[in-house]
């Protein structure tokens, strides 16, 4: 069964530092990759996906991930993070070769002081 | 669309009451998904439907839960008899489809119901 970590539970940041978020996943075969983001009160939604074709993968509001094979992890970044980027980040998979459900990690987050 | 309609947004309750939570997903959506999100156990999946019909129901807490799927437009999440561990956001979600394409997927999220135990 595949199973999601994410290392970071909380991270507290000041505004216009770089974000890096920590995700590893235990699946040996094909996999597509998610992160979600729940801002407070709100509820999650897409934040980018992996499919195929280029590792790194650029989604929403300046946020990338980049997906490597070798090491199964699939981090979250952005350069430069503003107050608005406080929420909770979730990464998934799910494996093509299994039922595809998504599988979620326990959430990491994230505090942006201005 | 509205995306996905879940009922009620907040619900407190005392402990031994039946608590009904409530979804509409998005229409045409074959796949629907309840969720639980606790501070301790973070989201975990609940049970899914394929098609009105329930898939995976091995994250069902235990027989104090039940979920149904009448139809394609509604699904009802039971717990009989509620206890404070039960407290917890409740999220639907619902997805087009499950495969190997990129616009399969992805999961729309309710806004959740907030279950209050007491």
């Amino acid at each position: 069964a595949q199973s999601v970590s994410q290392h970071n539970h909380h991270v507290i940041l000041s505004e216009a530092a770089s974000l890096e978020l920590g995700c590893n996943y235990s699946y040996g075969g094909t996999v597509n990759l998610f992160w979600y983001v729940q801002y407070p009160g709100q509820h999650l939604q897409l934040l980018l996906k992996y499919f195929s074709g280029d590792p790194l993968v650029k989604g929403i509001k300046g946020f990338e991930a980049e997906f490597i094979k070798s090491k199964f992890s699939f981090n979250l970044r952005k350069p430069s993070v503003q107050w608005s980027d406080t929420a909770e980040y979730f990464c998934a998979v799910n494996a093509p070769g299994g039922s595809y459900i998504p599988t979620f990690g326990r959430g990491t987050s994230l505090i942006v002081h201005p | 669309d509205a995306g996905v309609i879940q009922s009620p947004r907040h619900e407190v309750t005392e402990m031994g009451q039946e608590v009904t939570l409530r979804c509409k997903p998005i229409s045409g959506h074959d796949y629907l998904f309840w969720y639980r999100q606790t501070m301790m156990r973070g989201l975990e999946l609940l049970i899914y439907f394929n098609n009105n019909v329930p898939i995976d129901d091995s994250g069902m807490p235990e027989d104090r839960f039940s979920a149904k799927m009448p139809n394609a437009s509604f699904s009802t999440l039971k717990i009989q008899p509620s206890e404070p561990r039960d407290s917890a956001v409740y999220f639907c979600a619902s997805s087009p489809r499950q495969g190997v394409d990129s616009g399969a997927n992805v999961l729309t999220f309710g806004a959740g119901s907030r279950l209050t135990v007491l």
